[in-house]
């Protein structure tokens, strides 16, 4: 059974460029969500998708945006990347029962580097 | 989401029983209490949760006091490939895609 899996690994972009990360989730999960982690922090959630939505966002800027398909896959887009967009994009997906979810399972991450 | 407070860093020796403590004082009657586990360059990975009491598994336990206050991550006979860092988590369960994370705790173990 794979896990989360995420593309590409590694990822480097100019200044005011454009970036679409890719997600996977687990099997049987319906429910994904980004977090991006800067060098020596915690994890920052970003947005989370289910059924195909939008449904809670973390402080991050419109610059950030996503989509979830049919499938549960996911993408996030980020765009005009900044030098400060540089950190480890991290994928989640949960399987949420009614109000209830399962405990998230993490992707390995995409490292993306602004110069 | 209630805000977690927990060491920084801690070290210890293989084989020792490690305990990383982690306060909420600000719990609420639906938040959960979630441990995970992180590695350099990797996703955090879920180590453990619970609500009250102990909870053990095959990896940890996680013991919590009436209170719910605080809670303890206890670790048995710690190796070398437990060098992570350790995040402490406090949601309800229809947040887990909504994850609160601090900068963790930073455990090395020695040989």
């Amino acid at each position: 059974d794979a896990g989360v899996t995420q593309s590409p690994t590694h990822l480097i972009k100019t200044r005011g460029q454009q970036v679409t990360l890719r997600c996977s989730p687990k099997s049987g999960h319906d429910t994904v969500s980004w977090y991006q982690q800067a060098l020596g922090q915690g994890p920052q959630f970003i947005f989370q998708y289910y059924e195909e939505e939008e449904r809670q966002r973390g402080n991050f800027p419109d610059r950030f945006s996503g989509h979830q398909f049919p499938n549960y896959s996911s993408e996030l887009n980020v765009n005009a990347l900044l030098l400060g967009d540089s950190a480890l994009y991290l994928c989640a997906s949960s399987f949420i029962r009614g109000r209830l979810g399962t405990e998230a399972f993490f992707g390995q991450g995409t490292r993306l580097t602004v110069v | 989401l209630a805000k977690t407070t927990q060491p920084i860093s801690m070290d210890s020796y293989e084989g020792q029983e490690v305990n990383i403590t982690c306060s909420h004082n600000n719990i609420a009657t639906n938040d959960y209490i979630t441990w995970y586990q992180q590695f350099p360059s990797q996703g955090p990975r879920f180590i453990i949760q619970g609500y009250k009491t102990k909870v053990t598994n095959e990896v940890a336990s996680l013991f919590i006091p009436a209170d719910r206050k605080s809670s303890t991550l206890s670790l048995p006979r710690v190796s070398l490939s437990d060098t992570a860092v350790y995040y402490c988590l406090v949601g309800d369960m229809g947040s887990q895609g909504n994850l609160i994370f601090g900068k963790g705790t930073k455990l090395s173990v020695k040989p």
